[in-house]
C-alpha cells in the first residue's frame, strides 16, 4: 500500500503569511496527487490536481509543486477565508488521503 | 450541473449492515469513477472504495466488508458495509473522480451512527 505522510498536523499562521504544507508518498505516484480544502461541516473541495494544476475557480495564491515523492501546497498570502483543513490525496494506486493539516489563527 | 446526494439510514446497530445510496444528476454514472469516502467525527478522510463501468476498487483495510455497485437504470451508486462497529460511525461522502484530476464533485455528506 502507498502511505501518505502529511505535515504539519496543525499550523498557526496570520493573515498575509506564506504557508507551506507537505505530503510525502512512500513510493512513486508520478504526479497523481490532489490537494483539497475542507471547512467545518462541509465536503472537501479540490484545489490542485496532478500535483500542480490549479483547478478552475481556485485563487492564484494557491500553488502545488513536486520534488520526487514529496509534494507541497503553498498559500502565498494567507487570507481569512483560507483558515481550514487541507488534505492531500494520491490517486495512483489504492487511493489514499494524508492525515490533514489544520490551518488556524 | 453535476450534483450528488447521499441517502440512507442515519442509525445502524452494531453487527448489522450499513447501506447508502448516492443519487447523481447532470451526468451518467456509466462514465467516470464513483467513490465513497468517510470521515469519523473530528478525524481525517478515509477512502472506502470506488466503482466504474467495469469494476471496483476498495481500501485494503475494508475490502472484506465493502461492496460498491452501480445502478445505471436509476443513475445511482451504492455502498454496502457489513458487520459494522462503533468505529464505522462517520460522515459518509459520495464523490465523482475525474481521471487524471481527482475528486471534483462531492455530495454534502450524511452522518451514520453505529449504536444499539
Amino acid at each position: 500500500d502507498i502511505q501518505m505522510t502529511q505535515s504539519p498536523s496543525t499550523l498557526s499562521a496570520s493573515v498575509g503569511d506564506r504557508v507551506t504544507i507537505t505530503c510525502r508518498a512512500s513510493q512513486s505516484i508520478d504526479s497523481w496527487l490532489a490537494w483539497y480544502q475542507q471547512k467545518p461541516g462541509k465536503a472537501p473541495q479540490i484545489l490542485i490536481s496532478k500535483a500542480s494544476n490549479l483547478e478552475s475557480g481556485v485563487p492564484s495564491r494557491f500553488s502545488g509543486s513536486q520534488s520526487g515523492t514529496e509534494f507541497t501546497l503553498t498559500i502565498s498570502s494567507l487570507q481569512p477565508d483560507d483558515f481550514a483543513t487541507y488534505y492531500c490525496q494520491q490517486y495512483s494506486n489504492q487511493w489514499a488521503f494524508g492525515q490533514g493539516t489544520k490551518v488556524e489563527i | 450541473q453535476v450534483q450528488l446526494q447521499e441517502s440512507g439510514p442515519g442509525l445502524v446497530k452494531p453487527s448489522e449492515t450499513l447501506s447508502l445510496t448516492c443519487t447523481v444528476s447532470g451526468v451518467s454514472v456509466s462514465t467516470y469513477y464513483w467513490s465513497w469516502i468517510r470521515q469519523p467525527p473530528g478525524k481525517g478522510l478515509e477512502f472506502i472504495g470506488h466503482t466504474f463501468n467495469g469494476g471496483s476498487m476498495y481500501n485494503p483495510a475494508l475490502t472484506s466488508r465493502v461492496t460498491v455497485t452501480l445502478d445505471m437504470s436509476k443513475n445511482q451508486f451504492s455502498l454496502t458495509l457489513t458487520s459494522v462497529t462503533a468505529d464505522d460511525t462517520a460522515v459518509y461522502y459520495c464523490a465523482r473522480h475525474t481521471y487524471g484530476v481527482g475528486l471534483l464533485y462531492w455530495g454534502p455528506g450524511t452522518l451514520v451512527t453505529v449504536s444499539s
